[in-house]
């Protein structure tokens, strides 16, 4: 069935420094992928998303290609700030019209 | 209020109370939905509604018992849970067409003694 991997956590970065979240997926047919981030005491807040492959999604300084030759879509940022601390959710959309969200990964920035 | 409203945010219970869950969505979506998350496992899908109809039950047992009275509510009844069952209950709601555009709510802290 379908299945979203994604390192495991926590990730602790300093301020400034580069952000790689890997993630990789097993799935039939073309599904559309997903970063979700959740702050603390928040619930998933949709991050970015691409429907097909070789999209980049974007947003807030972090970015995203759907590989599908990889099967991946890793998440990342050039420059992290305190304020992206937070749980990310890499996540696949098929068509049996259900999400599959990996573990998280938690992220903690110092300054 | 705006987006998806959870309520309580945090509920310690026994494991003989009946307690319910309530999820509220003010954005005009006609379908919702309860995942589960607990520690280092993934968003498990609990059920979905569909014009206030339930569309998709994946396996849960039945001490969880979801109600749908409308569109814009959404209600997860809980009677004689087990400590395993403790975890942080999300809520989320999307426009039928757009299943894959799901918002949540910050969730319920559920913790069974």
């Amino acid at each position: 069935g379908d299945s979203v991997t994604q390192m495991e956590g926590p990730v602790t970065l300093s301020e400034e420094a580069c952000l790689t979240i890997n993630c990789t997926y097993t799935a039939t047919g073309y599904p559309s992928l997903f970063w979700y981030v959740q702050y603390p005491g928040e619930g998933l807040q949709l991050l970015l998303k691409a429907t097909k492959a070789d999209d980049k999604g974007s947003n807030k300084g972090f970015e995203a290609t759907y590989r599908k030759e990889t099967t991946s879509f890793h998440l990342e940022k050039g420059s992290v700030q305190v304020s992206d601390s937070a749980v990310y959710f890499c996540a696949l959309f098929n068509t049996g019209n259900q999400f599959y969200f990996g573990t998280g990964t938690s992220l903690t920035v110092i300054p | 209020e705006t987006g998806v409203t959870q309520t309580p945010r945090h509920l310690v219970m026994g494991m003989t109370n009946k307690k319910s869950l309530k999820c509220e969505q003010h954005l005009g979506h006609n379908a919702m939905y309860w995942y589960k998350q607990s520690a280092k496992k993934p968003l498990e899908l609990m059920f979905v509604y569909s014009l206030e109809e339930r569309v998709e039950n994946n396996s849960v047992p039945s001490r969880f018992s979801p109600e749908c009275p409308n569109s814009s509510h959404l209600f997860l009844h809980l009677h004689t849970l087990q400590p395993e069952d403790s975890a942080l209950y999300l809520c989320a709601s999307s426009r039928l067409a757009e299943y894959n555009e799901q918002f949540f709510g910050p969730g319920t802290r559920l913790t069974v003694l």
